[in-house]
């Protein structure tokens, strides 16, 4: 198994600002991933990051809005700009172990844009 | 486009009343089946990946099966801490820009009353 750390576990922002959200990961992973899940929805797959490239993003999220980064195997952030109440969710991280192929999440970070 | 679709919604047992969740999915081709378990402000639990049909995985009071259009989750004796939401999730064999985009459904919220 995996332990995949993110931070923060919450935060109250304010229109207009940005929030960076942190994952480290404790083990080898192939793949790192962030997903939304807001209120009464299912996850949904905002992007890919990819090490050291620009991450591959899914229809109706984009690098302006949601930049990310992966500058190791193990480490990514997700940035959610601009925020508005709409963007308030809980943010994943996700990992899927070289071993075993299994996908490991965070305990998410949950925003609330006021 | 992939689809998921677990029933029911919500479901409510009495300690050591066995029952089924269901998992429909509708996918051009199935890589692999997963079932979460998600606990009130954390982050799914990974649980099973089936991959073909007639496949069985078990844990505990839980057993996973898959056939080419759905998937149960038995739950045998269920104790109040099997209480959550369990999220089903399929990878299609034509992910597009991600080759491990899972698809989740909404889950199924199981209370267990002692």
């Amino acid at each position: 198994s995996a332990v995949i750390s993110q931070k923060p576990s919450r935060d109250i922002c304010q229109r207009g600002t940005s929030l960076t959200i942190q994952c480290q990961v404790d083990s080898q992973v192939t793949m790192m991933f962030w997903y939304r899940q807001q209120p009464g929805q299912s996850l949904t797959l905002i992007a890919t990051a990819n090490q050291g490239s620009e991450a591959t993003y899914e229809s109706g999220f984009v690098i302006d809005k949601f930049p990310i980064s992966r500058p190791n195997l193990t480490f990514s952030t997700l940035t959610v700009s601009n925020m508005s109440p709409e963007d308030s969710s809980i943010y994943l991280c996700s990992a899927r172990l070289w071993n075993t192929g299994e996908l490991f999440f965070g305990e998410g970070s949950r925003l609330t844009v006021l | 486009e992939d689809q998921v679709t677990q029933s029911p919604e919500a479901l409510r047992l009495q300690e050591g009343e066995s029952s089924s969740l269901n998992c429909s999915y509708t996918v051009s081709g199935l890589r692999g089946l997963f079932w979460y378990r998600q606990d009130p402000g954390k982050g799914p639990e990974f649980l099973f990946t089936l991959y073909s049909a007639g496949e069985e995985k078990e844990k505990e009071r839980l057993k996973a099966t898959l056939t080419k259009k759905e998937s149960f989750l038995h739950i045998t004796a269920p104790k109040p801490e099997d209480s959550a939401t369990y999220l089903c999730a399929v990878q299609a064999s034509n992910s597009g820009g991600s080759n491990y985009k899972l698809t989740f459904g909404k889950g199924t919220l199981l209370t267990v009353n002692p």
